[in-house]
């Protein structure tokens, strides 16, 4: 199976900072990448699918970017409602379809 | 609009079983795959299992196959996910999630809010 590996798995930043996750898979996988993001208590929510195309009603501070094995979720500008947990998850070839372990970003 | 509805979960003992449903509404149900992701508390997404448009064909992950089962029927909109030899460290969460496609890459683009299992004695 693919492994996905994310860094870092915590982050610290301010409102209006520039924020960049990583995604690493143990394979190539073209651009089969998606990301998400997920509030406590709440289910996920995709952000970015085929490693650079944003998901209707995104913000356009959220991109991203990669193909191959390594991946990047970049925002631009850290809103507040941005405090959250980032996911990559790879959807190459046939299932299973695994998730990186995730990144917390939290408010410094 | 798009909506999942998960239902079916609760507190189980180890090596029992439940069933898990998934109401789908919004969209031609018929014509989209759908997902189960699971949760166990404070931990990360795990991708479970897989049900094609439909039905013709199931993915499981390593660690529930042979024990879970997803199906569905097209006439109610609904998704099932037959969970069976349950074990402690199986309770999480359960997420369904309808499989979008686009650029040729699957996502998860739509999520229910989830239904909780719990495995404990």
């Amino acid at each position: 199976d693919i492994q996905m590996t994310q860094s870092p798995s915590s982050l610290s930043a301010s409102v209006g900072d520039r924020v960049t996750i990583t995604c690493r898979a143990s394979q190539s996988i073209r651009n089969y990448l998606n990301w998400y993001q997920q509030k406590p208590g709440k289910a996920p929510k995709l952000l970015i699918y085929a490693a650079s195309s944003l998901q209707s009603g995104v913000p356009s501070r959220f991109s991203g970017s990669g193909s191959g094995t390594d991946f990047t979720l970049t925002i631009s500008s850290l809103q507040p409602e941005d405090f959250a947990t980032y996911y990559c998850q790879q959807s190459y070839n046939s299932p299973p379809y695994t998730f990186g372990q995730g990144t917390k970003l939290e408010i410094k | 609009q798009v909506q999942l509805v998960e239902s079916g979960g609760g507190v189980v003992q180890p090596g029992r079983s439940l069933r898990l449903s998934c109401a789908a509404s919004g969209f031609t149900f018929s014509t989209y795959a759908i997902h189960w992701v699971r949760q166990a508390p404070g931990k990360g997404l795990e991708w479970v299992a897989l049900i094609s448009y439909d039905g013709t064909n199931e993915y499981y992950a390593d660690s529930v196959k042979g024990r879970f089962t997803v199906s569905r029927d097209n006439s109610k909109n609904t998704v099932f996910l037959q969970l069976s030899t349950l074990r402690v460290d199986e309770t999480a969460v359960y997420y369904c999630a309808r499989g979008g496609y686009s650029h040729g890459s699957t996502n998860f683009d739509y999520w229910g809010r989830g239904t909780l299992v719990t495995v404990s004695s």
